[in-house]
């Protein structure tokens, strides 16, 4: 079983849209964790961090189920910008900062 | 302030050459972290640095890779003997002390011919 799972996608949206992404993690002993996005070729880029008690950012918003061991992503009102693969992200366990890497949800936004 | 600096952007090496990767962290952060990305996967950390300590290096390969972050300068992750298996993107991240976020240079991309 991989560490973080993800459903690869790619989801093909209109403008406007709301998606939803989910992401599962098998060390329950993972104390943080993170959505990232990642451009074609480029390096990811931190888009937020999660906590169990919820977070949103604007049109972003991320719940974290402990007990579950599932992490979402939810993006509301669809840009063509919003395009790229969206990394789920979390610690080794161990309290080292190394960070396992899902394999990305890829979205495109269509007009 | 600036980034996470990474150079060269682009090597290209022959089979059996070495390649040298440079990182240069965030101003203030103390912790240097480097992963590789092979083609249409994610990314798999490779090692954890502090200055002049390697603190966790499990997902290095256990011949040909070494990485280092000296006292003064940046980090290097350095191949040596080169094979085509290597050709990858490889990013540099780094955080401050006790700040579990990363922040990720631009990467470098190996090809090996």
């Amino acid at each position: 079983r991989k560490e973080v799972e993800q459903d690869p996608g790619p989801f093909n949206v209109p403008e406007g849209a709301t998606v939803a992404f989910n992401c599962t993690y098998s060390n329950s002993a993972s104390q943080s964790f993170f959505w990232y996005r990642q451009d074609c070729r480029k390096e990811p880029k931190l888009l937020m961090s999660v906590y169990s008690s919820g977070n949103e950012d604007g049109r972003f918003t991320a719940q974290l189920n402990r007990a579950s061991q599932y992490i979402s992503l939810l993006i509301r009102d669809s840009k063509l910008s919003d395009s790229a693969t969206y990394l789920c992200v979390v610690n080794g366990a161990g309290g080292y900062n190394k960070l396992i890497f899902g394999a990305g949800t890829r979205l495109a936004v269509h007009p | 302030n600036a980034g996470v600096m990474q150079n060269p952007r682009h090597l290209v090496r022959r089979r059996g050459q070495e390649a040298r990767l440079r990182c240069s962290p965030m101003k203030g952060h103390s912790h240097v972290y480097w992963y590789r990305q092979l083609p249409e996967e994610g990314l798999k950390f490779m090692v954890y640095l502090q200055k002049e300590n390697i603190i966790d290096e499990s997902g290095m390969p256990k011949e040909r890779f070494s990485a280092e972050f000296p006292k003064e300068g940046p980090s290097i992750l350095r191949i040596q003997q080169v094979v085509r298996g290597d050709s990858a993107a490889y990013f540099c991240a780094s955080s401050p002390p006790r700040i579990d976020t990363q922040y990720f240079g631009p990467g470098t991309r190996l090809t090996v011919l």
